[in-house]
């Protein structure tokens, strides 16, 4: 099974309305870290919004906020007032275990956004 | 500004010729940083953990011969590809995570084509 599935592959928003970029993830740790890049067709990927296993509450950072649902292992990203700027790849990650030695990502097949004016 | 950097962007080299992309820590101390390959269009994919003073750790399918990593000191990994071939051309990226938050930073990555 998929550790991390985006089933979007391709989003359309208009500037300045909001946008849900789908993550849902498969992980049998009870400690794990999911997070959400962004990357423009410059290649290079920008971190965007962490959220803990164990947090209590959903990370936000600025226009975006993570709308963490563990019983249904969904981690959605949300992006408001969209800005033409925010055309690009967006990938959700998961690390499994603690925060350590060992952070490798496991990354989604990536979704695709594209606001319009 | 940057917090891992990433050299060359772009090198365009020979097939049958071996090429070296560097990947740094500024200002601060990685003991395992990761390196990641991508197809266009194609999520990332680990290809080893590379771990300070000690061999790197390579995933399932990559080949340690011909993908050469080392991370000679807390600031500095290097990926040399060997014998490079034509599919050998792909966007290299390396990560690492900064003291003991839970922010990965990733490098600009490069852009390697193999002619």
């Amino acid at each position: 099974a998929q550790k991390i599935t985006q089933t979007q592959p391709g989003m359309f928003v208009q500037e300045k309305e909001a946008v849900t970029l789908d993550c849902t993830y498969d992980t049998s740790d009870p400690s794990y870290g999911l997070f959400w890049y962004k990357q423009p067709s410059s290649g290079e990927m920008i971190f965007l919004i962490y959220q803990g296993s164990y947090d209590q509450q959903n990370a936000t950072e600025g226009r975006y906020s993570l709308n963490f649902q563990k019983a249904r292992k969904s981690a959605n990203l949300v992006i408001s007032a969209s800005q033409l700027g925010d055309s690009a790849m967006y990938f959700c990650a998961m690390r499994e275990g603690s925060p350590g030695g060992g952070n490798k990502l496991t990354f989604g097949t990536g979704t695709q956004l594209k606001v319009e004016l | 500004g940057a917090v891992v950097s990433q050299h060359p962007s772009w090198v365009i080299c020979k097939s049958g010729t071996s090429v070296k992309i560097e990947c740094r820590s500024l200002d601060f101390q990685a003991t395992t940083m990761f390196w990641y390959r991508q197809f266009p269009k194609q999520s990332l994919m680990l290809m080893a953990t590379s771990n300070e003073g000690s061999k790197a750790t390579y995933e399932q399918g990559v080949e340690k011969d011909k993908f050469l990593i080392n991370h000679a000191s807390l600031t500095l990994s290097t990926l040399t590809v060997t014998s490079a071939h034509p599919e050998d051309s792909s966007f290299y990226i390396c990560s690492a995570r900064r003291g003991t938050g839970n922010t990965i930073y990733f490098g600009e990555g490069s852009w390697l084509t193999v002619v």
